[in-house]
């Protein structure tokens, strides 16, 4: 099946500093992706449609200012949590879609 | 109520046995669906698609009804590795919902 990336899968940061992580498609091209974000021991929540070279679509509730998204190519899109707080704890996940949906590996997120 | 709606588990059963799982969404433009399987602390994995003529892969079986907007997975003859959270998931227009999941044990 399709490959999806994403990088780094851990990561610890202080209060206030921003982090970016990044999905990748290896092996098709993904005019869309979705980021997703799972905190423990409930549903995947899905954030917002990555759209390659137009603006993400953002779910209700979820701050676009705060969360930016950026779909540069067809295999790459990049979620930046800016000025992260421990609430922004969360396991993130991408996914895209060729004929089903595929997932990258998650990235588990800790804001001290 | 949710979007989609899984039975809340968790199931604990032994090896061998048969189980089946619940789902019900709410949209009834929903146009695909799914069965996920995700493992403690890792990213959600296909399990099987759904359709309404019913879809069998090996041990595992699923059922779609639209008429009650309701999906099922079966599984027989459950192994240890059956072990996980399963999702079940209601698309559209390439936006996918999930349920909540429902945890299995299967245990020796």
């Amino acid at each position: 099946g399709a490959v999806v990336s994403q990088h780094p899968s851990w990561v610890i940061c202080k209060s206030g500093t921003s982090v970016k992580i990044e999905c990748r498609s290896l092996d098709f091209q993904a005019t869309t992706m979705f980021w997703y974000r799972q905190f423990p021991k409930q549903s995947l929540m899905l954030m917002a449609t990555s759209n390659e070279g137009s603006k993400a679509t953002y779910e209700q509730g979820v701050e676009k200012d705060k969360f930016l998204i950026n779909h540069a190519s067809l295999t790459l899109s990049t979620l930046t949590v800016t000025s992260a707080h421990p609430e922004d704890s969360s396991f993130y996940i991408c996914s895209a879609a060729e004929e089903t949906q595929y997932f990258g590996p998650g990235t588990r997120l800790l804001v001290l | 109520r949710k979007e989609v709606e899984q039975d809340p588990g968790p199931f604990n059963v032994p090896e061998g046995a048969t189980v089946a799982f619940n789902c019900t969404y709410s949209n009834s433009a929903s146009q695909s669906f799914f069965w996920y399987r995700q493992d403690c602390r890792k990213e959600p994995k296909l399990l099987m698609s759904v359709y309404s003529s019913g879809n069998e892969d090996g041990r595992f079986t699923a059922q779609l009804n639209r008429a009650s907007q309701y999906i099922s997975l079966l599984i027989r003859d459950s192994k240890l590795s059956d072990s996980a959270t399963y999702l079940c998931v209601a698309g559209m227009a390439g936006k996918s919902t999930f349920g909540d999941g429902t945890t299995l044990t299967v245990k020796p």
